[in-house]
């Protein structure tokens, strides 16, 4: 098993409500990742934080904003979103974001109705 | 940029058998990873085994093996003696070692393990 943990495993929200994924790593790694997973298309790439410091924003709508307070914790906090949202979002984690092999955990399964 | 393209959507294999998935990848780089996660019912991503560009020999994990052709960008995984617990989603992925550091995924193949 990985030492990628995620809460809440399942939500359902409005497109009105405020909600916020966690993803905490018991690792000891510097760098973390959000990623997005639909239906029929490859994972995509959402943030990547490095030492606490965003280091990528993959062309990322503004109703979703992360927040990395230190290297084990990592947040996705959606606002406004829109039905097409609906994914499995996965946080990632490693030593370091450019040799160092990706750890994921279960995931958040979130669905907008 | 780079793409990574897996050609078989869904694969099966008898139990106790050894089924080859395909991947192949666009890249003008020289230097990079590949990797195989494996994805089960349970939604967990766990990496199977990973590829330095950089080394010739052919990266293995117990019954997991990779055919890395580099001339022809081609990553292949090999299961040998196929396992039950082995169905799940198979991702292969590139990740670069300058610029961009993130993981380009392919879209997955399902494989599913015949009793």
């Amino acid at each position: 098993e990985t030492g990628v943990t995620q809460t809440p495993r399942h939500l359902v929200m409005g497109m009105t409500n405020k909600k916020s994924l966690k993803c905490e790593q018991h690792l000891g790694h510097n760098a973390m990742y959000w990623y997005k997973q639909s239906a029929k298309k490859p994972l995509e790439l959402m943030f990547v934080y490095s030492l606490e410091e965003r280091v990528e924003n993959n062309s990322v709508p503004s109703r979703f904003s992360p927040e990395c307070p230190n290297s084990s914790h990592l947040f996705l906090h959606l606002h406004t979103l829109q039905p097409e949202d609906s994914a499995l979002y996965l946080c990632a984690s490693s030593q370091d974001t450019v040799r160092e092999t990706q750890y994921f955990g279960p995931g958040t399964r979130l669905l907008v109705l | 940029a780079q793409t990574v393209t897996q050609s078989q959507p869904e694969m099966s294999v008898q139990e106790a058998e050894t089924v080859t998935l395909s991947c192949t990848y666009d890249t003008s780089e020289s230097d990079y990873y590949l990797f195989w996660y494996k994805q089960p019912p349970s939604r967990q991503m766990i990496l199977v085994i990973r590829q330095e560009a950089y080394k010739q020999q052919n990266a293995t994990e117990n019954r997991f093996s990779v055919n890395f052709q580099k001339a022809a960008k081609s990553f292949s995984l090999k299961i040998s003696d196929s396992q039950l617990g082995d169905a799940a989603m198979y991702f292969c992925a590139y990740r670069s070692v300058s610029g961009a550091q993130k993981l380009v995924f392919g879209q997955g193949t399902r494989l599913t393990i015949n009793p």
